[in-house]
């Protein structure tokens, strides 16, 4: 079975400019999760979705970011305009529920350079 | 206050030796659970195990064992007879089910080198 897809892995792009993140969860999960992680605040938790409904939006650092999930197999994180201090690694997760205990799986991630 | 810490940043081993990484988590919650996860160098997070408040068996796979300990709040990993694809950072996690939130705390990881 596929695992949760991400793309594009690696992205480049020069201050000011829009990023779009793509993530395809794994097929039946219910849930999925989008992270950051950076050397200074390791893993953090960015918004989660369950049945393509944002839950939890608090971890949205400012407005640039957006979240969509507009079907159950697709998730847009888009940062708008982008600054040098969102260079990081952006993983996509999914989990088969929406509850604590289930086990989230995580995507290859992206890993973004803002310049 | 740190939910899980992992106080060991970095640990380098010689291959077949034992090593054991170090988790201890913080909740006020009855019912959580614990899980760790591999990021080997190509960046990937990988699921390794997960374990409810309730169950503090041991476990094993193959070469890996945990050993969970509500008395210490601690939920440790040991590799036995590392190898160097084992070399990784390793993540211990923490989920409550009373937050409300489906959120996973994360430690801050431990850096494993098994140097061959």
């Amino acid at each position: 079975d596929a695992g949760v897809i991400q793309s594009p892995r690696h992205e480049v792009t020069e201050m000011g400019q829009e990023v779009t993140l793509r993530c395809k969860p794994i097929s039946g999960h219910n849930s999925l999760f989008w992270y950051r992680q950076t050397m200074m605040r390791g893993l953090e938790l960015l918004i989660y979705f369950n049945n393509n409904v944002p839950i939890d939006d608090s971890g949205m650092p400012e407005d640039r970011f957006s979240a969509k999930m507009p079907n159950a197999s697709f998730s847009t994180l888009k940062i708008q305009p982008s600054e040098p201090r969102d260079s990081a690694v952006y993983f996509c997760a999914s989990s088969e529920e929406g509850t604590p205990h289930e086990t989230q799986y995580f995507g290859p991630g992206t890993r973004l350079l803002v310049l | 206050a740190q939910k899980v810490t992992q106080a060991q940043t970095e640990i380098s081993v010689v291959e077949k030796e034992d090593v054991t990484l170090d988790c201890v988590y913080e909740t006020r919650d009855t019912t959580y659970y614990l899980f760790w996860y591999k990021q080997p160098p190509s960046g990937e997070l990988v699921f390794l195990i997960r374990r409810n408040s309730f169950d503090e068996q041991n476990e094993i796979s193959g070469r890996y064992s945990w050993n969970f300990q509500k008395s210490t709040s601690s939920f440790n990993f040991t590799i036995t007879a590392s190898q160097v694809v084992d070399s990784a950072v390793y993540f211990c996690a923490l989920s409550e089910l009373q937050t409300g939130a489906n959120n996973l705390f994360f430690g801050t990881g431990t850096r494993l080198t098994v140097i061959p």
